[in-house]
């Protein structure tokens, strides 16, 4: 069957270092994969693109990678702050299948001063 | 930039009556907006893509007589929930693209549905 799998549980780290989450997808074979930002009772936020072919993507302290033959997509924020505190949800765009996001459950993190 | 808007943000309705969610591209025209529903701590689901000037596409599970979804314009979506039960209650929220070769999604606010 199909899945995309992110980590049920929520992530606590300390202000300045890097949080890293993981998203992981099944018998997918994705275009390309986002990643969103998700705060409480809002819409999600895109916040990077990373296309099939790609190995790696950065914006300012915000890195994607992108490993297909893993299956897998890690996200990293570096100099974590409280502000970064969401949900992070991971999408995947398959091929064929127009412009349908299929996401991930999101991962919550919190980040402490 | 691109701004979808949804309304309303939140909505209570008596059990049996019906709610509409509209859903609107501010700067840009959307030949297909995505409705999604959103349980509490869960992911987003993808209920159906809504085409501009045609049916939408339901995903498997979707009824979709009791979700109406209507695109008139290339600006504006609407989802109508009908004869609400307390388990539609969720927060639903719509996406567009801005076509033209992007992949960039942008999400509206989201609208809350509490059904009593």
């Amino acid at each position: 069957s199909q899945k995309i799998e992110q980590n049920s549980e929520a992530l606590n780290i300390q202000e300045g270092k890097t949080a890293t989450l993981t998203c992981n997808y099944t018998n997918y074979s994705p275009a390309y994969l986002q990643w969103y930002r998700q705060d409480p009772g809002r819409g999600p936020v895109f916040l990077l693109l990373i296309r099939e072919n790609e190995k790696e993507k950065r914006k300012e302290r915000l890195k994607v990678t992108f490993d297909t033959t893993l299956k897998q997509s890690l996200f990293h924020i570096t100099a974590s702050q409280p502000a970064d505190s969401a949900t992070y949800l991971c999408a995947l765009k398959n091929y064929n299948q127009g412009g349908k996001l299929i996401f991930g459950q999101g991962t919550e993190l919190s980040v402490k001063p | 930039g691109a701004v979808v808007s949804q309304h309303p943000s939140w909505v209570i309705c008596k059990s049996g009556t019906s709610v509409k969610i509209e859903c609107r591209s501010l700067d840009f025209q959307a030949t297909t907006m995505f409705w999604y529903r959103q349980f509490p701590k869960q992911s987003l689901m993808l209920m159906a893509t809504s085409n501009e000037g045609s049916k939408a596409t339901y995903e498997q599970g979707v009824e979709k007589d009791k979700f109406l979804i209507n695109h008139a314009s290339l600006t504006l979506s609407t989802l109508t929930v009908t004869s609400a039960h307390p388990e539609d209650s969720s927060f639903y929220i719509c996406s567009a693209n801005t076509g033209a070769g992007g992949n960039t999604i942008y999400f509206g606010e989201g609208s809350w549905l509490t059904v009593v």
